[in-house]
């Protein structure tokens, strides 16, 4: 079965400060990647997806980028943290045909001070 | 208008309620809907799955999608404290391998032994 891992869980860095957040899949091959960010009251926000090495699509302008060296993993960065950058956040993929259809890792908590 | 509503709670009900959680929503286009629920600091867990209009039954869950009145709902009969949790509904156009989920902010709902 597909199991999604992120690390690292919970994070405390300071404002200005690099950001890298891992997640990788296992049980599976060439899946489509999501990174989502949950902030208190806002839901949750769909940042980047990838439907293969090297294909990353942005839906939300900012200051963290993705990449995705390997084919089952997947990556956050930040050169330089904001204090809106705080939230949960969550690497997905899909089980089955449909996007509809996507499992979540456990999350990596943010919190920039 | 945001394109999908949710009531945030918190719903608190005794255990053996009967739970209705909602959520409106204003794109048409929408056609497949998903109820994903997500206990305290984890990842969401796909919960149903429904396309169109109609009704879903899975156990003590129901899915119900009106789509005239662009609408729907999530019902838990024979609540149990076990089904504390944040339930977040989402949407989505097409029912491929690539798209965007949108979700709502969540409901919190406790079930009071």
């Amino acid at each position: 079965s597909q199991t999604i891992h992120q690390w690292p869980a919970t994070l405390v860095q300071p404002v200005g400060s690099p950001l890298s957040l891992e997640c990788t899949v296992e049980g599976t091959s060439n899946p489509n990647l999501y990174w989502y960010r949950q902030a208190a009251g806002r839901g949750l926000q769909l940042l980047f997806y990838s439907v293969g090495i090297g294909q990353i699509s942005s839906e939300v302008p900012q200051n963290l980028s993705a990449s995705r060296p390997q084919d089952r993993q997947f990556i956050l960065s930040s050169k330089k943290l904001l204090l809106s950058d705080s939230g949960f956040y969550l690497c997905a993929s899909i089980r089955g045909p449909s996007y509809n259809e996507q499992f979540f890792g456990p999350g990596t908590r943010l919190t920039v001070l | 208008q945001k394109e999908v509503e949710q009531d945030p709670g918190p719903l608190s009900v005794p255990e053996g309620a009967i739970v209705s959680l909602n959520c409106t929503y204003s794109n048409s286009a929408f056609q497949y809907f998903m109820w994903y629920r997500q206990y305290s600091r984890k990842g969401p867990e796909l919960l149903m799955y429904t396309y169109s209009s109609g009704n879903k039954e899975d156990g003590r869950f129901t899915a119900q999608v009106d789509k005239s009145s662009k609408y729907i709902s999530l019902f838990i009969r024979d609540s149990q404290p076990s089904d504390s949790a944040t339930y977040l509904c989402a949407m989505s156009v097409y029912g491929g391998s690539q798209g965007n989920l949108i979700f709502g902010k969540g409901t919190k709902l406790s079930v009071k032994p």
